[in-house]
């Protein structure tokens, strides 16, 4: 079983519509949690972390279930500048040195 | 702005030539830095965390001699990919965090190297 695994999609949405990623760990003592964003061709860059009471940036929410080892990302009206593939990351130990990727998923807007 | 750079961003080399790849931070002194390696389709794949006056360490199954890191500044690090193969062709993306804690890794933009 991957470390990190995710749904690869793509996942093809029109411009507005309410999107949801998942994701999911197989490493119970990962500590933190993070959600990056990759262009074509670009590198990462981070979107949000991802905390155990769930947090939102705009249109944008995550949540944390640790009893369950899954992290979702939800994104709400989703623009054509969206698109992209979206990485959970999780690491392992306290210095967060160890960050571990999940193979993305990817998210097409279209108008 | 950027806050990590990478150079340079393509290179395409012949089998057996050995390949440097600079990472710089632009604007912070990083004492550790972190040198991923990802292929097509595939996720982000830790090779090695590069110290800075020290000696880089290295992932399983990543050999030491044939990616030589080199940190000899704070704002520094060196990939070299030594005798490149074709196999070798994949996308190198190095990071490095701000100092005081933040867990926010900082990429590069990433370089792409095909060898023929």
């Amino acid at each position: 079983r991957k470390e990190v695994e995710q749904d690869p999609g793509p996942f093809n949405v029109p411009e507005g519509a309410t999107v949801a990623f998942n994701c999911t760990y197989s490493n119970s003592a990962s500590q933190s949690f993070f959600w990056y964003r990759q262009d074509c061709r670009k590198e990462p860059k981070l979107l949000m972390s991802v905390y155990s009471s769930g947090n939102e940036d705009g249109r944008f929410t995550a949540q944390l279930n640790r009893a369950s080892q899954y992290i979702s990302l939800l994104i709400r009206d989703s623009k054509l500048s969206d698109s992209a593939t979206y990485l959970c990351v999780v690491t392992h130990n306290q210095a967060g040195t160890a960050l571990i990727f999940g193979k993305g998923t990817t998210l097409s807007v279209s108008s | 702005g950027a806050v990590v750079s990478q150079h340079p961003s393509w290179v395409i080399c012949k089998s057996g030539t050995s390949v440097k790849i600079e990472c710089r931070s632009l604007d912070f002194q990083a004492t550790t830095m972190f040198w991923y390696r990802q292929f097509p389709k595939q996720s982000l794949m830790l090779m090695a965390t590069s110290n800075e006056g020290s000696k880089a360490t290295y992932e399983q199954g990543v050999e030491k001699d044939k990616f030589l890191i080199n940190h000899a500044s704070l704002t520094l690090s060196t990939l070299t990919v030594t005798s490149a193969h074709p196999e070798d062709s994949s996308f190198y993306i190095c990071s490095a965090r701000r100092p005081g804690g933040s867990r926010e890794l900082f990429f590069g933009e990433g370089s792409r190297l095909t060898v023929l």
